[in-house]
C-alpha cells in the first residue's frame, strides 16, 4: 500500500525565520510526483511546489524549497523568510497510478503551520 | 485564485434529507474530482470524472453519487443524509489528469447533518 506520513500535526515559526515540514512516503513505483499543497484558513487549497521523482535536483519556488531524498523516501518542505500569509494547513501528497491507468493523489494528514508576528 | 466554485459553502440539514452539492469550473478542464475531508485529516478521493458522462468511484467508499452532464459542472448528491456524512467536501479539477498534473481546488462545502 502507498502511504504518505506527516509526523508534525502542528508547528509554529516566528515571522522571517525558516521552518521545515517533514513528509515521508512509501511506494514501490519508480516514476511518480510529490506535491506540497497549502490550505489557508477558509480559503482554497493551492499548489505550493511539486517534484518529479526522476529529477535529482530539488525543486524551488521563491521562498519554498524541498529536500527530496528518494532513497529515504523523504520529501520535506522548507519555507524561508516566513510570512504571516504562510499560516495554513500544509498537505504533502503523492500521485499514484491506479490499476485502471488513472492518476490519483494520496494525501498526508497535514501539518498546521502558524506564523507568529 | 482558481476558477472553481462550490455552493453552498456551509449546510446544516436534518437526517433523511436529499442534498446536492454543486461544483463548477470555468477552466474547461475535463478531469474533475470530489474529496471528503474530516477535520484534521487527510483528503480522501470519493469520486472522479474524466469527461462528460464519465464517472468513477474513488478510493473511499461513499454513499453519494455524482453526474457529469456538462464539462463545467460536477454535482454530488446524497439521497438521504445521515450524521455520518458530516464532513467537508472539496471539489477539484485538472487539465490532463496525468502524473504531475496540478489539481485546482474549490473552497469546499462544510456539511453538518443533525
Amino acid at each position: 500500500a502507498q502511504t504518505v506520513t506527516q509526523s508534525q500535526p502542528e508547528m509554529s515559526v516566528q515571522e522571517a525565520e525558516t521552518v521545515t515540514l517533514s513528509c515521508t512516503y512509501d511506494t514501490s513505483e519508480n516514476n511518480y510526483y510529490l506535491f506540497w499543497y497549502k490550505q489557508p484558513p477558509s480559503r482554497q487549497m493551492i499548489l505550493v511546489i511539486r517534484q518529479e521523482a526522476y529529477k535529482q535536483q530539488n525543486a524551488t519556488e521563491n521562498r519554498f524549497s524541498v529536500n527530496f531524498q528518494k532513497a529515504a523516501k523523504s520529501f520535506s518542505l522548507k519555507i524561508s523568510d516566513s510570512q504571516l500569509g504562510d499560516t495554513a494547513m500544509y498537505f504533502c501528497a503523492f500521485m499514484k497510478r491506479s490499476t485502471s491507468g488513472t492518476y490519483k493523489y494520496i494525501f498526508g494528514t497535514g501539518t498546521r503551520l502558524k506564523v507568529l508576528a | 485564485e482558481a476558477d472553481i466554485y462550490q455552493t453552498p459553502r456551509y449546510l446544516v440539514i436534518g437526517t433523511g434529507k436529499k442534498i446536492t452539492l454543486e461544483c463548477s469550473q470555468t477552466m474547461g478542464h475535463d478531469k474533475m474530482y470530489w474529496y471528503q475531508q474530516d477535520p484534521g485529516m487527510e483528503l480522501h478521493l470519493i469520486h472522479y470524472s474524466y469527461g462528460v458522462n464519465s464517472t468513477e468511484k474513488g478510493d473511499l467508499s461513499s454513499e453519494s453519487t455524482v453526474s457529469r452532464i456538462r464539462t463545467e459542472h460536477f454535482p454530488l448528491t446524497l439521497e438521504s443524509a445521515r450524521p455520518s456524512h458530516t464532513s467537508q467536501y472539496l471539489c477539484a479539477s485538472s487539465e490532463y489528469g496525468l502524473v504531475g498534473d496540478e489539481q485546482f481546488f474549490g473552497p469546499g462545502t462544510r456539511l453538518t447533518v443533525l
